[in-house]
């Protein structure tokens, strides 16, 4: 069964740090995987969209990769922001392509 | 464009009432959806996804049940709410890629 781990499960930082968010997964034979963006008692926001084919994608100050062999993602936020503050989700869907199956995330904040 | 609604957006019930919470997307035919439930200290639990209209798989057993009686809605229901059934539940829909989530609904079991 696929298990997705966030780590840490908790980060705070000073404006302007560049910083990294881990992801990891059990099951390396997986169709893609998600990063989202939650705030506090929203839906998430989808970030960036890695196929397994794909090594990483980046969006403005955002860069997620993926190694699947290894079973391990990374999200980077480059020069972060306090609009940055939020939990920030990874999720894996597994080669059946059915649902995906998420970690439990990081609480990121940042203080000006 | 594609939306998702996804409605109460809040409510409080009794131990042993009913419950419906309803989701539907609109600009896309035949969409994958979802039920996610997110407790508080948890993450995000898969609760049902449909692949078409009738089509209903459960992830875990509990005291919910889901439908998709048209193309773009679906329904999440409990005939007896528990204690255990407070949470954030989320609504979702993918074409078989990105995934794109409701705003969400706040049930709080009394």
């Amino acid at each position: 069964k696929q298990e997705v781990t966030q780590i840490p499960a908790a980060l705070s930082v000073p404006e302007g740090e560049n910083l990294v968010l881990n992801c990891s997964f059990t099951d390396s034979a997986i169709y893609n995987l998600q990063w989202f963006r939650q705030d506090p008692g929203k839906g998430l926001t989808s970030l960036l969209l890695i196929q397994s084919s794909q090594r990483e994608q980046t969006s403005g100050r955002l860069n997620a990769s993926l190694d699947k062999s290894s079973g391990r993602s990374t999200l980077y936020i480059a020069a972060s922001q306090p609009g940055d503050s939020a939990t920030y989700l990874c999720a894996v869907k597994d080669q059946a392509g059915t649902a995906l199956i998420f970690g439990k995330g990081t609480t990121l904040s940042v203080s000006s | 464009s594609q939306t998702i609604h996804q409605w109460p957006a809040t409510l409080v019930q009794p131990v042993g009432s009913p419950l419906s919470l309803e989701c539907t997307v609109e600009g896309t035919s035949n969409p994958n959806l979802y039920w996610y439930r997110q407790a508080a200290g948890r993450g995000l639990q898969l609760l049902f996804y449909s692949v078409g209209i009738g089509q209903i798989s459960s992830e875990v057993p509990q005291n919910l049940s889901a439908s998709r009686p048209q193309d773009r809605q679906f329904i999440l229901s409990s005939k007896k709410l528990l204690l255990s059934d407070s949470g954030f539940y989320l609504c979702a829909w993918s074409g078989g890629g990105t995934i794109y989530f409701g705003e969400g609904s706040w049930l709080t079991v009394v």
